[in-house]
């Protein structure tokens, strides 16, 4: 059974770095079915989706978002993590990490939708 | 960015009786490989969203019959024939073809 488990500080400071990762276990993150994506949702709101990374570290994000955001990918520990840089009170939130099915145009992998989600983390942006 | 618009907002319903929950996107999900890239999660209380209906109708796997999902183009409907005390929470619609993948603003299913 695939599990995704997010880890990181529950803390942030503004103006610092969030930073989360996200372990996969029951499945590899190297196969070439799935991108591999994180959410957030700001207390008592709706879905955002922030961005998504293939194994071979092909990114896609959310042009809201990205400026600040960097997705890794890190294969030998069946990994992924979030880094979202200049955090203010508005980027408090849960942050769930999910797979996310590919599907393939032509030569190019895109993200589809989730399928699995971690059970989330609670990120709170405060001094 | 593709606009989800789902109605109603909140809903409450009597265990046994239907519930029904519509979706509208600002453009066509449908895809030139024929597939339309709709689908439907239901958010339970303190846990993460799970996947119920995939490309509009074909329920994922160990979603009960009850859940059945229509539409197409930019119209789309969720349907629970007979809502059960289990499925309370909120439900969320979301497009997955076009960047960035947005979701609906969600709807709240509660039992009366």
């Amino acid at each position: 059974q695939l599990q995704l488990q997010e880890s990181g500080p529950g803390l942030v400071k503004p103006s610092e770095t969030l930073s989360l990762t996200c372990t996969v276990s029951g499945g590899s993150i190297s196969s070439s079915s799935y991108y591999w994506g994180w959410i957030r949702q700001p207390p008592g709101k709706g879905l955002e989706w922030i961005g998504s990374i293939y194994y071979s570290g092909s990114t896609y994000y959310n042009p809201s978002l990205k400026s600040r955001v960097t997705i890794s990918v890190d294969t030998s520990k069946n990994q992924f993590s979030l880094k979202l840089s200049s955090v203010t009170a508005a980027d408090t939130a849960v942050y769930y990490c999910a797979r996310h099915a590919a599907i393939t145009m032509i030569v190019v992998v895109i993200p589809t939708y989730f399928d699995y989600w971690g059970q989330g983390t609670l990120v709170t942006v405060s001094s | 960015d593709i606009v989800m618009t789902q109605t109603p907002l909140s809903l409450s319903v009597t265990p046994g009786q239907p519930a029904s929950i519509s979706c509208k996107s600002s453009q066509s999900l449908l895809h030139s490989d024929g597939k339309t890239y709709l689908y439907w999660y239901l958010q339970k209380p303190g846990q993460s969203p799970q996947l119920l209906i995939y490309e509009v109708s074909s329920r994922f796997s160990g979603v009960p019959d009850r859940f059945s999902g229509s539409g197409s183009g930019t119209d789309f409907t969720l349907k629970i024939s007979r809502v059960e005390a289990e499925d309370v929470g909120v439900y969320y619609c979301m497009q997955g073809i076009h960047l960035p993948k947005t979701f609906g603003q969600g709807t709240k299913v509660e039992i009366k």
